[in-house]
């Protein structure tokens, strides 16, 4: 069964200041996904890892996979306020065959002013 | 734009009732369909996978006879609660991909948060 786990899992960090949350996973899998979720709403995309050694970058944030290590990182740069909400990282569990995702417990981050 | 639609996005009926969820991929045809339940501050859990004309797959732990699904076409699935209770009341979630490889995108519809009196 896989198992996804995320840390922290709650997050309060002052504006301008970087912090790392992490995503380990227990089997081998080739995608990687981080999704932003604000209160009341669905989730938003910001990532998809697809490869050992993938790092993607947009605005402050910095995604990146080691597969070998089983372990992906959402780094935050110089965090602003708009950045609060949950983050999630899911792991595709059937690569090819489907798109199924295992979903980590979730980071939820408050940046104060 | 949504590439998926969900539809109810709220819905509050009483205990004892049914309710139907709908996820349509609105630009693209999806034999499979994911559909996701979200307890208040928790993660997503998956339910079931929707698979177009043949019976979904249910994770271990969900009722069958309870959140019936039905695919009926390649871009439409729906997520029926049947005689729904106070502890089903969630936000429910579904997806769906044009593709299964690695490069093809997953969208999330927008969610239909059930409340059960």
């Amino acid at each position: 069964e896989l198992k996804v786990e995320q840390n922290p899992l709650f997050l309060s960090m002052q504006e301008g200041k970087n912090y790392t949350i992490y995503c380990n996973y227990s089997t081998t899998s080739d995608r990687l996904y981080w999704y932003r979720q604000d209160p009341g709403k669905s989730l938003e995309s910001l990532f998809v890892l697809l490869s050992n050694g993938a790092v993607k970058q947009e605005g402050r944030l910095m995604a990146s996979l080691d597969t070998k290590a089983r372990l992906s990182t959402l780094h935050i740069t110089a965090a602003v306020h708009d950045l609060s909400a949950t983050y999630f990282c899911a792991v595709d569990e059937t690569n090819n065959a489907g798109n199924m995702l295992t979903f980590g417990g979730g980071t939820r981050l408050m940046v104060k002013p | 734009g949504a590439v998926v639609s969900q539809h109810p996005s709220w819905v509050i009926c009483k205990s004892g009732t049914s309710v139907k969820i709908e996820c349509r991929s609105l630009d693209f045809q999806a034999t499979t369909m994911f559909w996701y339940r979200q307890f208040p501050k928790q993660s997503l859990m998956l339910m079931a996978t929707s698979n177009e004309g043949s019976k979904a797959t249910y994770e271990q732990g969900v009722e069958k006879d309870k959140f019936l699904i039905n695919h009926a076409s390649l871009t439409l699935s729906t997520l029926t609660v049947t005689s729904a209770h106070p502890e089903d009341s969630s936000f429910y979630i579904c997806s769906a991909s044009p593709g299964t490889g690695p490069n093809s995108p997953l969208h999330f519809g927008n969610g239909t948060r059930l409340t059960v009196t």
